[in-house]
């Protein structure tokens, strides 16, 4: 069984202050890994994947998330955050079995950024 | 261009009364997901489709039920919704690189 931990519920930050939001996970097989963000009331929206090769995929707006197998982490990171970026966002991990992928997402971390 | 569509996207309903939530993909992808987000969590799978072979979580309760004539389309039928049913209701398919790729949402209402 996979599980994947956001320890974070909530982030409150400085628009153009860096950020990190933490994601951990299990898994008894490799994996794929995804970062989502959804806005109020819409449905979740791809930010960025690690499925094999480069350790540290980006995403064209600004966001990077580094893949650690070792500490079974994939922590989003961005330099500095605007007024947009304020979001949910969720972590995800998948395995691919039988042709589908079951994906079990974290619970999910609110980015407030503060003018 | 869109491609998964959910509509309604917002739907309310009265309690007990059946309700149905469509979704159409123009991916042509054979796998079909829907899942059940209620405030501030996590989405849920409720079930999803490989092609027409339907595949029910264990813990989905038999209030849901799901129809997929054809490739395209997808509907989440509730037979009996209660107050607990109220969530946003996502539907999914997935692209060959392994990520799956939501529409814009159902947000039910049960009165």
């Amino acid at each position: 069984a996979q599980s994947v931990t956001q320890l974070d519920s909530q982030v409150p930050v400085f628009e153009e202050a860096p950020v990190e939001l933490r994601c951990n996970y299990s898994s008894s097989v490799s994996v794929y890994l995804f970062w989502y963000v959804q806005y109020p009331n819409q449905g979740l929206q791809l930010l960025l994947k690690y499925l094999s090769g480069s350790t540290l995929v980006e995403s064209i707006n600004g966001f990077e998330a580094e893949f650690n197998k070792s500490q079974t982490s994939f922590h989003l990171r961005k330099p500095s955050v605007h007024i947009s970026d304020t979001a949910e966002y969720f972590c995800a991990v998948s395995e691919v079995s039988g042709g589908y992928q079951k994906v079990t997402f974290g619970t999910g971390t609110k980015l407030q950024v503060i003018p | 261009d869109a491609m998964v569509i959910q509509n309604p996207r917002y739907q309310v309903t009265q309690f007990g009364k059946p309700v149905t939530l469509s979704c159409s993909q123009t991916l042509n992808h054979n796998v079909m997901y829907w899942y059940q987000q209620k405030s501030s969590q996590a989405p849920k799978l409720l079930f999803h489709y490989y092609d027409k072979d339907f595949n029910n979580e264990a813990d989905t309760p038999d209030n849901f039920q799901s129809r997929r004539p054809n490739t395209s389309f997808c509907f989440l039928d509730i037979r009996s919704p209660g107050l607990g049913d109220a969530a946003m209701y996502l539907c999914a398919t997935h692209t060959g690189a392994g990520e799956q790729y939501f529409g814009p949402g159902t947000r039910l209402t049960v009165t």
